[in-house]
């Protein structure tokens, strides 16, 4: 089983401001990352596969970095639509996991 | 335009066995390399993989529940079942379905049933 210690938990931000999220694992993953952004009372929504690759239809602000163990979601400029809890999942090991969540919330 | 749904009853007693549908379009489930997952969240916590089916009828399931867990498809009805017995009150949760378009990652998912499990 791999661990994810995903940080912060809680992330105060202003719009505009640019945000970090880390997702750390026990052990390396390559690059078998995604990150997930859920609104309250919706469902996960895929922004990033394969560490960095960034999905269909989502705004360029988000971007994905890292390999082996550490790994960083980024939003450049935080947009108010941005406001919402954020995952990583790894699927590099079965079962696949997701991290505990980081919820960025207004300032 | 890939959409799934997920249906089947909102609480459950405990020891029930809980039994959801998820009803998808827009992709078949006869093509190769095509998958269909469950994944629950309970009340403000985080997601928890559960089970996933195959084009070919392989499946997978979280080690951890799989002796509770069924997971089949109907191809001709765009369906895929997943059972789990003997609830328990901790089971409450979200129950989402999605589609997985390479290796255990997804996609696409449902809009999400809440199950209660409570006497």
């Amino acid at each position: 089983v791999i661990w994810m210690t995903q940080s912060p938990s809680l992330l105060s931000a202003s719009t505009g401001d640019r945000v970090t999220i880390s997702c750390r694992m026990s052990q390396g993953i390559s690059s078998y990352l995604a990150w997930y952004q859920q609104k309250p009372g919706k469902a996960p929504e895929l922004l990033i596969y394969a560490a960095s690759t960034l999905q269909s239809g989502v705004p360029s602000r988000f971007s994905g970095s890292g390999s082996g163990t550490d790994f960083t979601l980024t939003i450049s400029c935080l947009q108010s639509e941005d406001f919402a809890t954020y995952y990583c999942q790894q699927y590099y090991s079965f079962p696949p996991s997701f991290g505990g969540g980081t919820k960025v919330e207004i300032k | 335009q890939i959409t799934l749904k997920e249906s089947g009853p909102t609480l459950v007693k405990p020891t029930q066995t809980l039994t959801l549908t998820c009803t998808f379009s827009g992709f078949s489930l006869s093509t190769s390399g095509v998958g269909v997952g469950w994944i629950r969240q309970p009340p403000g916590k985080a997601l928890e993989w559960l089970a996933l089916i195959y084009w070919d009828d392989d499946k997978r399931y979280s080690p951890s529940l799989k002796s509770r867990l069924t997971i089949t498809k109907d191809t001709s009805k765009n369906q895929v079942v997943l059972t789990m017995t003997n609830m328990d009150p901790v089971d409450t949760a979200t129950y989402y379905c999605a589609h997985r378009p390479d290796l255990y990652y997804f996609d696409y998912w449902g809009q999400g049933t809440l199950v209660t499990v409570s006497s």
